[in-house]
């Protein structure tokens, strides 16, 4: 979805940087997720918010933290980056769903991450 | 979160009809069914959703049967841009969860 974005597309860093993911939206959402997505597993929560200052864990936060200070935007930051978190990150906004419905999670292209 | 169930891997024909099936035993009442699909290097993108019945639109339909305990994609006439992953969720509707379990999801695999 254009209207949520992520930089950088593509990082390298070494184990042991400290690096950050950021992400954008212009749909006005105030849910924003971070999911990490491993070959053949799926997609796994990493974070998600649902209002600017509101942090909850998802499954597997554990050498991560976020930050959401803006509406628009939600950073994903790996402290110390180890290679197992070698890994394609999405991040994703929703609304609050109507009645009678499911949310609907738009999600970014994806940033694709190499800890060497 | 009710757990599903859904085949890893399905091959089809361009044309063809094809139908993906989910399982999901522990649905509750409040619970809805959505279904995502994933193109390589790129984000999943909601498809489409319900609760019960019949839904279909511009894209795929989808089938509930009455007992809600498994549901059915249906993508008429695929054409090899179909080629995907198509995940099957299950979630409570209009509440505040905000976590969609994605699994493994089923990786269809059109060919010419």
């Amino acid at each position: 979805d254009a209207d949520v974005t992520q930089t950088p597309r593509n990082r390298i860093t070494k184990t042991g940087k400290r690096i950050m993911l950021e992400c954008s939206q212009t749909k006005g959402h105030d849910r924003m997720y971070w999911y990490r997505q491993d070959p053949g597993l799926g997609l796994r929560l990493i974070y998600y918010s649902f209002d600017v200052k509101d942090i909850n864990k998802g499954e597997i936060s554990d050498g991560y933290s976020v930050s959401r200070q803006a509406q628009a935007k939600f950073s994903l930051s790996l402290e110390s980056a180890i290679p197992n978190q070698t890994a394609l990150y999405f991040c994703a906004t929703s609304d609050f769903p109507l009645a009678g419905s499911q949310e609907t999670q738009y999600f970014g292209p994806g940033t694709r991450l190499l800890v060497l | 979160l009710a757990k599903t169930t859904q085949p890893i891997s399905m091959d089809s024909y361009e044309g063809q009809e094809v139908n993906i099936t989910c399982s999901h035993n522990n649905i509750a009442t409040n619970d809805y069914i959505t279904w995502y699909q994933q193109f390589p290097s790129q984000g999943p993108r909601f498809i489409i959703q319900g609760y019960k019945t019949k839904v279909t639109n511009e894209v795929a339909s989808l089938f509930i049967p009455a007992d809600r305990k498994s549901s059915t994609l249906s993508l008429p006439r695929v054409s090899l841009s179909d080629t995907a992953v198509y995940y099957c969720l299950v979630a409570r509707g209009g509440g505040n969860t905000g976590k969609l379990i994605f699994g493994q999801g089923t990786t269809l695999q059109v060919k010419p």
